[in-house]
């Protein structure tokens, strides 16, 4: 049974269309989280949700919108689509507050969907 | 801000052999956790160790270990015994005490050569 499953695990598009990548988590984790991978491997987050309010928002064009509709699901959707966005986006998530908090925040994360724009 | 600097692109070692992986960082925090996530050819980022830094035993988890030096704000990984499973990318990671945020490094490319 799949901790943190991300569908599509793959997504090939024209630039200018709108896609989503969807999330769910069965760990009962109240954060969540979206990290962007670049072709060089290097990882980045874009947002994180802490039961469905948003608490990380960096830097990121608005072209991109998450959607938490509650605390075992977020959504990312993209709109207008450029080559720039390939990349490969990995849906996380953890517990940070409540009595199972360690003060480490300790990420669990799905399989990641690999996004290509042609 | 915090930043994860990990010096070695890429490392190759001999089945059976030992490797130490680097990675240092900066923070002006006092409470913290450095970790070490693997990901293999198959994508998926798995958690290999972690530390916690007003913790001076150095975190071991069976072949993983770690050399943490606070002062120096260096979190080496070492991989005893290394197998051809251990081929991946590793990734050093920083997360402040009670943080969302947790910051990477760019990682390094280990080959487990038969």
């Amino acid at each position: 049974d799949t901790a943190v499953s991300q569908t599509p695990k793959y997504l090939v598009t024209q630039m200018g269309n709108d896609k989503s990548i969807k999330c769910e988590q069965n760990l009962g984790h109240d954060t969540m989280y979206w990290y962007k991978q670049d072709s060089k491997k290097f990882l980045k987050i874009m947002f994180s949700y802490n039961n469905k309010e948003l608490i990380i928002n960096e830097t990121v064009p608005n072209r991109f919108s998450p959607k938490s509709p509650d605390k075992a699901h977020l959504n990312l959707h993209i709109n207008s689509l450029e080559l720039g966005d390939s990349a490969v986006y990995f849906c996380a998530s953890s517990q940070v507050t409540g009595s199972s908090y360690t003060g480490a925040n300790v990420l669990t994360f799905g399989a990641g969907s690999r996004l290509t724009v042609l | 801000a915090q930043t994860v600097t990990q010096s070695q692109p890429e490392m190759s070692v001999q089945e059976a052999e030992t490797v130490t992986l680097s990675c240092t960082y900066d923070t002006s925090e006092s409470n913290y956790y450095l970790f070490w996530y693997k990901q293999p050819p198959s994508r998926q980022m798995i958690l290999v160790i972690r530390q916690e830094a007003y913790k001076q035993q150095n975190a071991t988890e069976n072949r993983f270990s770690v050399n943490f030096q606070k002062a120096a704000k260096s979190f080496s990984l070492k991989i005893s015994d290394s197998q051809l499973g251990d081929t991946a990318m590793y990734f050093c990671a920083y997360s402040g005490a009670g943080s969302y945020q947790l910051t990477f490094g760019k990682g390094t490319k280990l080959s487990v050569i038969p």
